[in-house]
């Protein structure tokens, strides 16, 4: 089975503090995505890997950094945390659709991360 | 840009009702969909995916049907059980990515 964690369940931090969450993912997934979920907004994507190294910018980017120096890891950075930053962050991994119709591109979820900034 | 709606918003039914979960989506050139369960504080677990060139797929009591030229899909519950509750979220995707709906939350009552 794929198995995708997420760092920590519940993080609490402060106004202006640079926060680091992680993601892993154990079935050598090409792509990798972080999404916030927010009441009465859904999912929405803030940034996606489709290799080590490369990343595109979702729907919200702004206020978000990421990091993918493995394969099996991609970082999401706060880099300077504000109150409407709090959410849950959830990372998601799928192989890549360029790896042909087998794929379907099928993504797995992590657990979820939820930030409180204060 | 991809809009994908959910209905109903929230659906409370007794258990061992059938019932219908409703997706729709504007842009009709996806490469699949799939459903997916949250519960409460969690993350998602996928249910089941759909290709573009499927009808439809199931999974035990899960059915999930798609026409993507009427930019519609759903799932259908059979017998539903209290396990039964929780948020159920579509998402069709174009390449490499998913756009989600709002969900469907569901309550079974014993």
């Amino acid at each position: 089975d794929v198995k995708v964690t997420q760092s920590s369940r519940y993080l609490v931090k402060r106004t202006g503090e640079k926060v680091f969450l992680e993601c892993v993912q154990d079935m050598d997934h090409e792509n990798m995505f972080w999404y916030r979920q927010d009441p009465g907004l859904g999912l929405r994507l803030i940034y996606f890997s489709y290799d080590v190294k490369m990343k595109e910018k979702g729907d919200i980017p702004e206020g978000y950094s990421v990091s993918r120096e493995k394969k099996e890891r991609f970082s999401l950075i706060l880099e300077s945390a504000s109150t409407n930053q709090t959410s849950m962050y959830l990372c998601a991994s799928s192989l890549s659709q360029l790896a042909g119709p087998s794929s379907y591109n099928e993504q797995f979820f992590g657990p979820g991360t939820r930030l409180t900034v204060l | 840009k991809q809009e994908v709606t959910q209905i109903p918003a929230a659906l409370s039914v007794p258990e061992g009702e059938n019932l219908v979960l409703n997706c729709s989506f504007t842009d009709s050139a996806i490469y699949n969909l799939q459903w997916f369960r949250q519960d409460p504080g969690k993350g998602l677990t996928s249910l089941l995916l759909i290709q573009s060139s499927q009808r439809e797929q199931t999974s035990g009591r899960l059915n999930a049907s798609l026409d993507k030229s009427s930019g519609r899909s759903t799932l259908y519950i059979a017998a539903s059980q209290p396990g039964d509750s929780a948020t159920y979220l579509c998402a069709p995707t174009g390449f490499q990515k998913l756009v989600f709906g709002t969900g469907t939350r569901l309550l079974v009552s014993p």
